[in-house]
């Protein structure tokens, strides 16, 4: 059972334009999400985190988005970079009296020069 | 259930303890990952193993002691433990030169009295 999914395996984007990532879930009891970026070979980097309480937080040009009523969240990146070419997790958590936190499989960025 | 199979799911220990972690990926990934998330924060980084070898160690206490016998398997050996170690820890694995198909375990919950 996939409580955290991210639909788009992968997604190329031109340089200076939008990148959209996309993540939904369906446990109504996540209230805190993040987003993580990872580079080839190395472990995953936090990049944005949201939580419940809000519908956006914005860090630079790293903006995400938070949709409760659809249980639907967006990373948008403006511009995007060509050092964005990554893959994004995204992954919800919520304190169940010790708490649990959920990853999506990942969709990889490519932006292109 | 994930490739990725970490056990116990919950434990419970005193200070005095000495108590182990246990990872193990059926994906055949050589390299493989331990994270440490406390409540509401993203992950930290505790060791990276690629193909056996330790690679990276992020400044953890020495009370936490990874062992990686074969590539399949990865360990957490705790002892004199404090309660703000208390968090969930998280394995992951991938495949060593590639970015996506990086794997989470479910995580194992401690609780440090």
């Amino acid at each position: 059972d996939q409580q955290v999914k991210q639909n788009s395996p992968s997604l190329s984007v031109q340089e200076g334009r939008i990148s959209i990532l996309n993540c939904d879930y369906t446990n109504s009891m996540f209230d805190y999400f993040l987003w993580y970026k990872k580079y080839p070979a190395e472990g995953p980097t936090f990049l944005i985190s949201i939580s419940s309480i809000k519908d956006k937080n914005e860090d630079g040009r790293f903006t995400v988005f938070l949709n409760k009523s659809a249980k639907h969240l967006s990373l948008h990146i403006v511009p995007s970079q060509p050092g964005d070419s990554a893959v994004y997790f995204c992954a919800a958590t919520w304190d169940t009296g010790g708490f649990k936190t959920i990853f999506g499989a990942g969709t990889r960025l490519f932006v292109k020069a | 259930e994930t490739g990725v199979t970490q056990t116990p799911r919950h434990l419970v220990m005193g200070m005095t303890n000495k108590k182990s972690l246990k990872c193990e990926q059926h994906l055949g990934h050589n390299a493989m990952y331990w994270y440490k998330q406390s409540a509401k924060k993203p992950l930290e980084l505790m060791f990276v193993y690629s193909l056996e070898e330790r690679v990276e160690n992020n400044s953890v206490p020495s009370r936490f002691s990874p062992e990686c016998p074969n590539s399949s398997h990865l360990f957490l050996h705790l002892h004199t433990l404090q309660p703000e170690d208390s968090a969930l820890y998280l394995c992951a694995s991938s495949q060593e030169g590639e970015d996506y198909g990086y794997t989470f375990g479910s995580g194992t919950r401690l609780t440090v009295v």
